[in-house]
């Protein structure tokens, strides 16, 4: 049982490239989020999947797009990305809004 | 005026001291608080959750909300150098719902031996 996990750990991309984040969960949760983490601002909601076929956005939804495949996974692209879009990247299964659970986390520099 | 403020820190307390943190907030339909604690280079996970105003208290943690001032605390006695992490106030106003939760920025915590 993993939880939550992510891939990639670590990522350098060059401004304008394009790249998904993956994210899976094998705790049969309903709702997948996304969030950035920045120092100085906290945990910010990108987009969150009430369920699977479902998606909306959240607090910081400007350059990403997601996709919720299946119950299980839930990914995050940059399109284009940008050096705003240098941060941390966590992705959390959840069922009652209160105790969501998070991966480890995307470290990701945009150069 | 972000909705959720919390003192980043860093907050060096030595082994053995009563911690305190707090979070104010602006958003009067908040009525779960959240504490999550984050160590370094991992995923934040749930500490305590408080519904509405009171205390809840779990071993050696005690969270307390106050709605009429829009304050919420966590107190950590007895405190241990595994209690050195990043501690995060989270709200939200469903709860039940699917929406995500408003994060404070997180208060750097370290316990000297």
């Amino acid at each position: 049982n993993a939880g939550v996990t992510q891939t990639p750990k670590f990522q350098v991309l060059k401004t304008g490239q394009s790249m998904t984040l993956q994210c899976a969960q094998d705790m049969n949760h309903n709702s997948m989020y996304w969030y950035r983490q920045d120092p100085g601002m906290g945990l910010r909601l990108i987009y969150y999947s009430a369920s699977e076929g479902t998606t909306d956005k959240g607090e910081v939804p400007n350059g990403y797009n997601v996709s919720r495949l299946n119950k299980r996974e839930f990914s995050l692209r940059l399109e284009s990305a940008a050096p705003s879009q240098t941060s941390v990247y966590f992705c959390a299964g959840g069922d009652r809004g209160i105790n969501q659970y998070f991966g480890p986390g995307t470290r990701l520099l945009v150069l | 005026q972000k909705e959720v403020e919390q003192d980043p820190g860093p907050l060096s307390v030595p082994e053995g001291a009563i911690v305190s943190l707090n979070c104010t907030y602006s958003n009067s339909a908040f009525q779960y608080f959240m504490w999550y604690r984050q160590y370094s280079r991992k995923g934040p996970e749930l500490l305590m959750y408080t519904y509405s105003s009171g205390n809840k208290e779990d071993g050696r943690f005690t969270a307390q909300v106050d709605k009429s001032s829009k304050y919420i605390s966590l107190f950590i006695r007895d405190s241990q150098p595994s209690d050195s992490a990043t501690y995060l106030c989270a709200m939200s106003a469903s709860g039940g719902g699917a929406d995500g939760l408003t994060f404070g920025k997180g208060t750097h915590l370290i316990i000297q031996p």
